[in-house]
């Protein structure tokens, strides 16, 4: 079985513009979470997705958002980037819609100048 | 408040020994314990985890023990190998997401 895949790998965008990640869950799995990792403030739950449904959501600002399409794929959306959102995002799936055995994808590397 | 606190933050042994990492958690509702190794480049690795029903699960050469008295719970790495090199997150459950611990890079010297 596929693993989770994210595109693109590596990114980078000037400071005011707006980025949009991609994730494609392992196949069957129905729940995608998206998480941020930084040096500095390590692996933090940004939001999780269930069946097109946003179900939880972290602690950050409305600039970022996300959704999920019907083939369980998800997309997260950052706007007005500032230079604190340089980081890792990981995407992780699980089948079940909670927070077990979640699976992460490689990572997209953000970086904003 | 949501908090996992792991020690040591680095941890260097010499190859065949055994590693071990400790983590605690705040809330006690908390039911579910992963631990994830990251290498290099790559996302974190699901390695094994516990449910908090069980007191101790082992998978080869990698065991997790939970005490939920003390809210604290342990990853042990035993006959470590070059190949064990990489940052290990400890993680707990705390209203249906998961909260990390900060990480410990682990180096095993030939």
């Amino acid at each position: 079985k596929a693993g989770v895949t994210q595109t693109p790998r590596y990114l980078i965008k000037t400071r005011g513009q707006q980025v949009t990640l991609s994730c494609s869950p392992i196949s069957g799995h129905r729940s995608v979470s998206w998480y941020q990792q930084t040096p500095g403030q390590g692996l933090q739950f940004l939001f999780e997705y269930f069946s097109e449904t946003q179900r939880n959501k972290g602690n950050f600002p409305g600039r970022f958002s996300g959704r999920q399409f019907s083939n369980s794929r998800s997309e997260m959306n950052v706007s007005t980037l500032e230079l604190g959102d340089s980081a890792l995002y990981l995407c992780a799936s699980s089948q079940t819609g909670t927070p077990y055995e979640q699976y992460f994808g490689p990572g997209t590397r953000l970086t904003v100048t | 408040g949501e908090n996992v606190e792991q020690h040591p933050s680095t941890l260097s042994v010499q190859e065949g020994d055994s590693a071990v990492i400790k983590c605690t958690y705040s809330d006690s509702a908390s039911n579910y314990f992963p631990w994830y190794k990251q290498e290099l480049g790559k996302g974190p690795q699901l390695i094994i985890d516990i449910r908090s029903n069980v007191g101790e699960k082992k998978d080869q050469r990698i065991a997790v023990t939970l005490n939920k008295t003390a809210k604290h719970f342990s990853l042990h790495i035993t006959e470590t190998q070059p190949e064990d090199s990489a940052v290990y997150f400890c993680a707990a459950i705390k209203t249906d997401k998961l909260i990390f611990g900060t990480g410990t890079r682990l180096q095993v010297f030939p």
